[in-house]
């Protein structure tokens, strides 16, 4: 199974700051054949199933802000959130979708400081 | 509009079986996988398997091989998740999620059922 480890497990950042988590793979997310990163972001916040953010490790669904990025390849992905807001008090959940078992990270929370 | 909306609570004792439905509406069910996903209470997410609702073909988590069933009604555009052997520690809440392809991130997720197994 693909493990993915998320960093760091819970940041405080203060309103329009930038927040960042990243997001290893135990192994490579990448195919070669198209190039693409298997990577896909949720955010999750108390009582809600989680929401599909960002997928192929950086494009933004429809209706996301565009201060939410994804980027990295292979085994590092990062999501930044450039300005944060207070509605973006979540956690964040990282997920593999190459192989099975589907894998996803611990999860990230993210609070106001 | 797209959506997914799922069974209500559940209780059960150990040793029973669940079985959780999620309707699909505003799209064709018959193009799109359903995975299922499940949350223990402060914990993170764990997948357990997928559906092709089209051809029924499934694919389950290593962990929930021989527990777990997941089963559909095209004429309803409904799928079920049917977990047995219950024990304390399959209390969660079940989503179902939808994905575009096989290969694919969880796009629309279903509002979560809640399993209490207790005795």
């Amino acid at each position: 199974d693909i493990v993915m480890t998320q960093s760091p497990d819970s940041l405080a950042v203060s309103l329009g700051e930038r927040a960042t988590i990243n997001c290893k793979s135990s192994q490579s997310v990448s195919h070669s054949s198209n190039n693409k990163n298997y990577v896909a972001w949720y955010q999750q916040k108390p009582g809600q199933p989680p929401k599909l953010l960002i997928s192929w490790a950086s494009t933004r669904e429809s209706g996301v802000p565009d201060r939410f990025s994804g980027s990295g390849s292979g085994t590092d992905f990062t999501l930044t959130i450039s300005s944060l807001q207070s509605e973006d008090v979540a956690v964040y959940y990282c997920q593999q979708y190459y192989s099975t078992p589907r894998t996803f990270g611990q999860g990230t929370k993210v609070e106001i400081k | 509009q797209v959506q997914l909306v799922q069974s209500g609570a559940e209780v059960k004792k150990p040793g029973a079986s669940v079985k959780v439905s999620c309707k699909a509406s505003g799209y064709t069910f018959t193009t799109y996988d359903i995975n299922w996903v499940r949350q223990a209470t402060g914990q993170g997410l764990e997948w357990m398997g997928w559906m092709n609702p089209n051809r029924g073909n499934t694919g389950y988590a290593q962990k929930f091989q021989g527990r777990v069933t997941m089963t559909r009604n095209t004429s309803i555009s409904t799928a079920y998740m049917e977990l047995s052997s219950l024990r304390s520690e399959d209390t969660a809440v079940y989503y179902c999620a939808r994905g575009p392809t096989t290969f694919d991130a969880f796009d629309i997720w279903g509002q979560g059922t809640m399993v209490t197994v207790s005795s």
